[in-house]
């Protein structure tokens, strides 16, 4: 267990509609990252929080949004669903910013868009 | 642009020596760092280098040559569990970039 809290695990929706997957980060832990991971795909980097604030965007979607509380959990919001967004999104968690490459992972949050 | 290149899938036997190889094009990058998934999981930390050199732990080393842009991953005595998908993964400007990923096969 990484200590990294995601959910839902998995969800189900319809194209058009619009989902929020949840993080509650490693304790202590103040940076959060969200990737996507499609079938036979790596691990595309969408976005990046340090305590509140955005520090790195990737290749995220107009149609997708994400926020980092002052609690410091994060959640993803992914609008206008394509079929296409099926996929599995995992947060990670780090200390600080990405000094020694190590973050921990959640179990990730199935998506699948019908 | 910022890539890491590394073979798809790699095959090897039971009790073997495998070298998952990992080449990237991340100017201004602090480290390279692997990362395993078994299927349906999450990635999990398994080696970091920040500076050129190797890193041991235990049945797993690391390598990192800045020079020749270029990482490797060896994992010895390999046990049917290590059946897994290798990540190699750099950072730079608060991004973690991640290799596609190399499947490893392991024989009995």
């Amino acid at each position: 267990d990484s200590g990294v809290t995601q959910t839902p695990k998995h969800l189900i929706t319809a194209t058009g509609q619009r989902v929020t997957l949840r993080c509650s980060p490693r304790s202590g832990d103040l940076s959060v990252y969200w990737y996507q991971q499609s079938l036979d795909q790596g691990l595309q980097f969408l976005i990046q929080y340090y305590n509140g604030e955005e520090r790195a965007k990737g290749n995220i979607l107009e149609r997708f949004s994400a926020q980092q509380f002052p609690d410091l959990h994060s959640e993803l919001n992914l609008s206008s669903l394509e079929l296409g967004d099926s996929a599995l999104y995992f947060c990670a968690s780090s200390v600080n910013s990405p000094s020694g490459n190590t973050i921990y992972f959640g179990e990730g949050s199935w998506l699948t868009v019908v | 642009g910022q890539s890491l290149e590394q073979p798809s899938e790699v095959t090897a036997v039971e009790g073997a020596i495998v070298q998952i190889n990992c080449t990237y094009q991340t100017s201004g990058f602090y480290g390279l760092s692997w990362y395993q998934q078994h299927d349906g999981g999450a990635p999990t930390f398994l080696s970091y280098n920040g500076l050129d050199g190797l890193e041991e732990t235990g049945r797993f080393s690391s390598f990192l040559s800045r020079s020749d842009s270029y990482g490797y991953l060896l994992l010895q005595e390999l046990q049917m569990k290590d059946s897994a998908s290798y990540f190699c993964a750099a950072g730079r400007d608060d991004k973690i970039i991640f290799g596609k990923g190399t499947r490893l096969h392991i024989l009995p």
